[in-house]
């Protein structure tokens, strides 16, 4: 069956640093990766859209990549803050089927 | 300001009392869509409309119903609420579906059935 998977440890790190989270697949072929951050008992905020034929998409301090040989999508944020302190959510189309797939998400906290 | 509106934020039912939760998105879109969110599971598509009359099923339909008379409206109903039904829910838009760019989500509607 079609699935997601997405760290559900908490990923913990120091303010300024790098964080990276893992999106990772199994029997998808995904024309269509978004990104989303959800704050606590809020609704999910869209932060990036990727496609299959694109390798990386940058926006100020974010940039996604999107490995279709390793079923893989990498999110990183670099120079990170306690405000970036959410659940990040990742989520999957593979075209035409109005039906995304979404990830269980998972929370990354930064500390000061 | 571009929003997706649901309400109630929160409701307390009982089981089989039908009860509607109102979606309302002043974008103009075209796709509109409801999820329902448990702890561990994710976000999972209850049922999408890709435009005025136009709606099908999502992941997990059973125990709703929807309806999209005009475009800017999309409640989901449940005529008879079961306890496996408690759930955050969030209904969502974008102009044309996912592919496109981002879904604008509600604020949420947190639904306990006793």
């Amino acid at each position: 069956s079609q699935k997601i998977e997405q760290n559900s440890e908490a990923l913990n790190i120091q303010e300024g640093k790098t964080a990276t989270l893992t999106c990772n697949y199994t029997n998808y072929s995904p024309a269509y990766l978004q990104w989303y951050r959800q704050d606590p008992g809020r609704g999910p905020v869209f932060l990036l859209l990727i496609r299959e034929n694109e390798k990386e998409k940058r926006k100020e301090r974010l940039k996604v990549t999107f490995d279709t040989t390793l079923k893989q999508s990498l999110f990183h944020i670099t120079a990170s803050q306690p405000a970036d302190s959410a659940t990040y959510l990742c989520a999957l189309d593979s075209g035409g089927s109005y039906i995304p797939t979404f990830g269980r998400g998972t929370s990354l906290i930064v500390h000061p | 300001e571009a929003q997706v509106t649901q309400n109630p934020r929160y409701l307390i039912t009982v089981t089989g009392k039908k009860l509607t939760v109102t979606c309302s998105q002043n974008m103009n879109h075209e796709y509109m869509s409801w999820y329902r969110q448990d702890p561990g599971l994710g976000l999972r598509q209850i049922y999408y409309s890709m435009n005025v009359e136009v709606t099908d099923k999502g992941d997990v339909p059973e125990g709703y119903k929807v309806s999209r008379k005009e475009k800017r409206n999309f409640p989901l109903i449940l005529e008879s609420p079961s306890p496996n039904q408690t759930s955050l829910y969030f209904c969502a838009s974008s102009y044309d579906g996912f592919n496109t760019g981002e879904l604008f989500f509600g604020e949420g509607s947190r639904l306990t059935v006793l």
